[in-house]
Order: C-alpha cells, then sequence, then structure tokens
C-alpha cells in the first residue's frame, strides 16, 4: 500500500509570493491534517480535512487555508509569504479522523523562503 | 489548552543502555497518547500508541510506554538501546472519540546512541 505523497519535496519561494502544497493520502483514507515543523515550535496542527470540509483548524493566520477533493486528495496554500513561513509542511492522513486512528505522515514539503 | 511537554531536548547515550524519555500532558478530557519516531531523512512513523485498557503497551522495535492517569504522563522506555534508535522521539495526544481531532505534540528529544 502506498504511504502518504507529498509534492513537491523542496520549494524555494520569496517573500510576498504565495504557494501550494499537495497531499495524497493512503488509499481508503478520508482525512487528511496538515502540520507546520520548525525548529523553535515544533510541530503545530494547521488544519484538518474530511470530505471536502474543514472540521478543525489551528492558531494560523488566515494566509494559510486548504481544500480536500473528492478523491481525498489536498492542498494548502499560504499566500504573501513571509519569511517565518519557512518550514517543514507535513501531511497525515487516517481513515475516518478519529482520535484513536493513528496518523501516518508524509515525507514533507521543505518550504524556504528567501 | 492541551499541551506536550517532554522533559529532555536531547539524550546521549551508549549502546546497551537503557532509555527513559519523560513526556507530560495537559488535557481536560479522554485521550489518546502516542509516540512517533523520526529517523534521520526519514518521515514520522508510529512508534506505539494508547487508546485504553492496559496502561503499558508494546510498540515496535522494543519499546515500550506507560500510562500513568494520575501523574498525565506517558514515558517510554527501551531496555537496551541500539545505535539505529539514535532519531528524534515526539510525544503526542489527541482527544478521545472525537472526529477531527488534532494532534498535539511534545517538542520532541533527540537521542544519540553510541555504539
Amino acid at each position: 500500500k502506498a504511504g502518504v505523497t507529498q509534492t513537491p519535496r523542496y520549494l524555494i519561494k520569496t517573500r510576498g509570493q504565495q504557494v501550494t502544497l499537495s497531499c495524497s493520502p493512503i488509499s481508503g483514507h478520508r482525512s487528511v491534517s496538515w502540520y507546520q515543523q520548525t525548529p523553535g515550535q515544533g510541530l503545530q496542527f494547521l488544519f484538518e480535512y474530511f470530505s471536502e470540509t474543514q472540521r478543525n483548524k489551528g492558531n494560523f493566520p488566515g494566509r494559510f487555508s486548504g481544500r480536500q477533493f473528492s478523491n481525498s486528495r489536498s492542498e494548502m496554500n499560504v499566500s504573501t509569504l513571509e519569511l517565518g513561513d519557512s518550514a517543514l509542511y507535513l501531511c497525515a492522513s487516517s481513515p475516518d479522523g478519529l482520535g484513536n486512528q493513528p496518523q501516518h505522515f508524509g515525507d514533507g514539503t521543505r518550504l524556504s523562503i528567501l | 489548552a492541551q499541551s506536550v511537554s517532554q522533559h529532555n531536548h536531547h539524550v546521549i547515550l551508549s549502546e546497551a543502555a537503557s532509555l527513559e524519555l519523560g513526556c507530560n500532558y495537559s488535557y481536560g478530557g479522554t485521550v489518546n497518547l502516542f509516540w512517533y519516531v523520526q529517523y534521520p531523512g526519514q518521515h514520522l512513523q508510529l512508534l506505539l500508541k494508547y487508546f485504553s485498557g492496559d496502561p503499558l503497551v508494546k510498540g515496535i522495535k522494543g519499546f515500550e510506554a506507560e500510562f500513568i492517569k494520575s501523574k498525565f504522563s506517558f514515558n517510554l522506555r527501551k531496555p537496551s538501546v541500539q545505535w539505529s534508535d539514535t532519531a528524534e522521539y515526539f510525544c503526542a495526544v489527541t482527544a478521545a472519540n472525537q472526529a477531527g481531532t488534532a494532534l498535539i505534540f511534545g517538542k520532541g528529544t533527540t537521542l544519540s546512541v553510541s555504539s
């Protein structure tokens, strides 16, 4: 069974630009969550999607948004990039997004802002 | 607010030494608890999990963890570490029985094992 696939693996952008990251969950998984990982703040929850609906959102500004498609694939968008947005963005999937279902993580997209 | 605290930022051990990584959480309801591991260059992998029942849970590669509800703790242990255990370890908590619940992670503990 293929794991969680994130594309691209690396991105370099400049301040003010916007970026879109993609995530394909494990086949059959309908819940997709996004996390930001930085050396200073660690792993922080961005949002969770299930059946094309955002069910939960972390404490991030509105520049961070996402969506989910009918095939459960998800995209995350960050607009008006800031230096502090440099991070590893991780996507995780689980069957239904219930608390007792372990989340399976992808390799992440490393975003660098110049 | 939910939070997870990992006591050790960096632990250095020799092979065959015993390991215990501390984890305490703050949450007002029923929780599910996890330990994830991130080996160099690899993605986060589930090491073990606790949902209910026996508070002593066993995971992969000889790791185990004990849930002590009264202490809000979920410490990770391994009797004898190997060089291949060098990795970053994350404790995490979610609200039980809640759809769309987020994983709340600790800041992580880097384990370095020398051969």
